[in-house]
């Protein structure tokens, strides 16, 4: 079975543009994630969608948003980029139930110039 | 919000050595997993371990979630096992520790 899918694997905007990041989780998984990891540090979560609802929120501005379609795939926005919006973006999804076990994606990379 | 702290942060070992890397948690979680990230940046799930222990080979972790912390060993390292090693813990969201970065050296 495929594990965790995300595109694309680079990324190279210029400050003030707008990105779309794309997850397609493992078959059967409903829950899906997001989390920003920059150079030195632990991943931090930005959203969680769960049958299409969101979940979770972490503590990042409104230019970050997501939404996940029918077939349980997801797509992180973020507008605006930054500097600081430099980091690799990752992905994972859970299965049906409470307390499921996390599987990652290899994640996009985003350099902002 | 909750937080969780790893520790050693660096750790350096010969090849053949063994290792303890602990992660420490501030709150009742409902779950926590080992991650090792590769040089790619690849996550790899080691662990889903919220409480008891669990053996995989050479490595094995240990959840004490009454005492809020858990332990990962690694035995007879390899240069395979270099990276970066993270915990992290559900607490309605999932949190991650800052890591434990391990450099085995043949």
């Amino acid at each position: 079975d495929a594990g965790v899918t995300q595109s694309p694997t680079h990324l190279i905007k210029t400050r003030g543009q707008h990105v779309t990041l794309r997850c397609s989780p493992i078959s059967g998984h409903k829950s899906v994630s997001w989390y920003q990891q920059v150079l030195g540090q632990g991943p931090q979560f930005i959203f969680q969608y769960y049958e299409k609802e969101e979940r979770g929120r972490g503590n990042f501005p409104d230019r970050f948003s997501a939404r996940q379609f029918p077939n349980y795939s997801s797509e992180l926005n973020v507008n605006a980029l930054l500097l600081g919006d430099s980091a690799l973006y990752l992905c994972a999804s859970s299965g049906t139930g409470d307390n499921q076990p996390q599987h990652f994606g290899d994640g996009t990379r985003l350099s902002i110039l | 919000g909750i937080q969780v702290e790893q520790s050693p942060p660096d750790l350096i070992l010969q090849e053949g050595a063994n290792s303890t890397l602990r992660c420490n948690f501030s709150d009742s979680v409902n779950n926590l997993q080992w991650f090792h990230q590769n040089p790619w940046g690849q996550l790899i799930n080691l662990f889903y371990i919220p409480s008891g222990t669990k053996q995989n080979g050479r490595l094995s972790a240990t959840t004490v979630a009454t005492e809020r912390y858990s332990l990962l060993y690694i035995s007879s390292s390899q240069t395979t096992d270099s990276g970066v090693y993270f915990c992290a813990v559900d607490f309605n969201k999932f949190y991650f520790g800052s890591g434990t970065k391990l450099n085995v050296k043949p």
